[in-house]
C-alpha cells in the first residue's frame, strides 16, 4: 500500500540554526499536508500542497511540493523554542484516505 | 469555537471492559477518523467515516468499533480491551478526506 517517509526521525538545532525534514512517498501524490503536533499536544493543520513544484511560506516556515508529487520538504529558517515539536507530512493518492508520515521529532537547544 | 472534543482525556481500564470513547465536532464536517499514535508508529488510522452511516476500516481496525449515526458524532467503542491497546488515541475531522484535518486533543487510555 502506499507509504510516505520521513526523514529525519529526530533533528536537534541550536536557537537560530535552520531545519528541514523531507518527506517521500511511494506513490505520486494528490495532495500534501503538514502538521506540527507539540509535546503533550495534538496534531495541528499547518498547510496543504496540492500543485507540481509548489511553494508556500508562513512567516519562517517554507514548504515545497516536488514536481513529481510524490516528495515534500518542510524548512524552518532561525529556529526558535517555539518551534519546538514534531512535524508531520502526510499525503494521500486517488481514492485512498490520508498516509502520515512518522515525524521529524525537533529539538531547540536555547 | 470550532472544535473536535473528545472525552474522556485519561482513562485506565481493565482487561475485557467494553469502553467508548466519545468524539464529537462542531463544524459540520462530513469526514471524521479515528487514530491511535504510538512512539516510534507515529499516527495510524483505525477507523474513518466519509459521512452518516459510511464507515470503513482503516490500517489498525481490528478489535474496535465505530458508527456514525449522526453527523457531529463518531465514537470508538472497544468490545473487550487488551493491554495492546494501550495508546494515545485521536479523533479528527474535516470537510472531506483530502481537505486538512481538526484533530482532538486525545484519549490516553491504559489497559491492564
Amino acid at each position: 500500500g502506499q507509504q510516505v517517509m520521513q526523514i529525519p526521525q529526530y533533528q536537534h538545532v541550536q536557537e537560530g540554526e535552520d531545519f528541514t525534514t523531507y518527506c517521500n512517498s511511494s506513490t505520486t501524490l494528490s495532495n500534501i499536508q503538514w502538521y506540527k503536533q507539540r509535546p503533550g499536544g495534538h496534531p495541528v493543520f499547518l498547510i496543504q500542497l496540492v500543485k507540481s513544484g509548489e511553494v508556500k511560506k508562513q512567516k519562517r516556515l517554507t514548504f515545497q511540493f516536488g514536481e513529481a508529487k510524490k516528495n515534500s520538504s518542510l524548512h524552518i529558517t532561525a529556529t526558535q523554542t517555539t518551534d519546538v515539536g514534531t512535524y508531520f507530512c502526510a499525503g494521500n493518492s486517488g481514492n485512498t484516505p490520508l498516509v502520515f508520515g512518522k515525524g521529524t521529532r525537533l529539538s531547540v537547544i536555547a | 469555537e470550532a472544535q473536535v472534543t473528545q472525552n474522556p482525556r485519561y482513562l485506565i481500564t481493565v482487561t475485557g471492559k467494553k469502553l467508548t470513547v466519545t468524539c464529537s465536532q462542531n463544524m459540520n464536517h462530513e469526514y471524521m477518523s479515528w487514530y491511535r499514535q504510538d512512539p516510534g508508529l507515529g499516527l495510524r488510522q483505525i477507523y474513518y467515516s466519509m459521512n452518516v452511516e459510511v464507515t470503513d476500516k482503516g490500517d489498525v481496525p481490528e478489535g474496535y468499533k465505530v458508527s456514525r449515526k449522526e453527523k457531529r458524532n463518531f465514537p470508538l467503542i472497544l468490545e473487550s480491551p487488551s493491554p495492546n491497546q494501550t495508546s494515545l488515541y485521536f479523533c479528527a475531522s474535516s470537510y472531506d478526506r483530502d481537505y486538512g484535518y481538526t484533530f482532538g486533543s486525545g484519549t490516553r487510555l491504559t489497559v491492564v
